[in-house]
């Protein structure tokens, strides 16, 4: 399978301070990417996607950032509030594969009040 | 909203029983998934399905078999259950058909625990 990864396992940010939370991802047919929130004993949640012919995507709150000539997903938090400590991972999709993804495993995101 | 249940978040069982897990969707979903999630190992496909009565192997799909009848159902099969299957089990389902891209939408897992 492919190879989805994230750069930092944990990251721990003062409320009210932006988060950055970043993916590497190896295929460059990789056309179309989610970032998913994860709570604990829950299951994932869509937060944002983007697709390859964009290089950004804003949503509330939420922005992602999409490097193509390195390869690289980033996903930023402004604000970050307690409600936004979760486990947050990153999937793509490769062009022509049909509805399947790979998924990265995750970096935990704690905000400490 | 999509809305997609899964029938247990939490379930025990012995080794060499056979286990159901159910998923249904309510937003006339195509494409249906399983995945298991694992420590350190992200979410690994077992099996998926585009249509009913359709069905493909995923990554991982040993010791297990699913059951698509209805468009809104996907069943996963543990025929004969063992403690490696231990594991959070994630059923998704997204919209479009074969060859098309979108959105999985997550259910809220179901916990399973193989003694």
């Amino acid at each position: 399978g492919e190879s989805v990864g994230l750069h930092l396992p944990t990251l721990s940010v003062q409320e009210g301070d932006n988060s950055i939370i970043n993916c590497a991802y190896s295929n460059s047919a990789s056309d179309y990417f989610i970032w998913y929130k994860q709570e604990s004993g829950k299951g994932p949640q869509f937060i944002i996607d983007i697709r390859s012919n964009m290089d950004k995507r804003q949503g509330q709150r939420v922005t992602v950032l999409l490097n193509k000539t390195v390869k690289h997903l980033s996903l930023q938090i402004a604000a970050t509030q307690p409600g936004d400590s979760a486990v947050y991972f990153c999937a793509e999709n490769i062009s022509n594969t049909g509805n399947q993804f790979y998924f990265g495993t995750g970096t935990s995101l704690t905000v400490i009040p | 909203d999509v809305k997609v249940t899964q029938s247990s978040r939490y379930l025990v069982k012995r080794t060499g029983e056979k286990v159901f897990l159910e998923c249904v969707q309510d937003m006339d979903h195509e494409n249906m998934f399983w995945y298991r999630q694992d420590p350190g190992l992200g979410l690994r496909l077992i099996y998926f399905s585009y249509d009913v009565k359709m069905k493909e192997k995923g990554d991982i799909p040993e010791g297990y078999s699913v059951s698509r009848e209805k468009k809104e159902r996907f069943s996963l099969i543990l025929e004969s259950a063992s403690t490696n299957q231990t594991s959070m089990y994630l059923c998704a389902s997204s919209l479009w058909g074969t060859g098309s891209t979108d959105t999985q939408y997550f259910g809220p897992g179901t916990r399973l625990t193989v003694l």
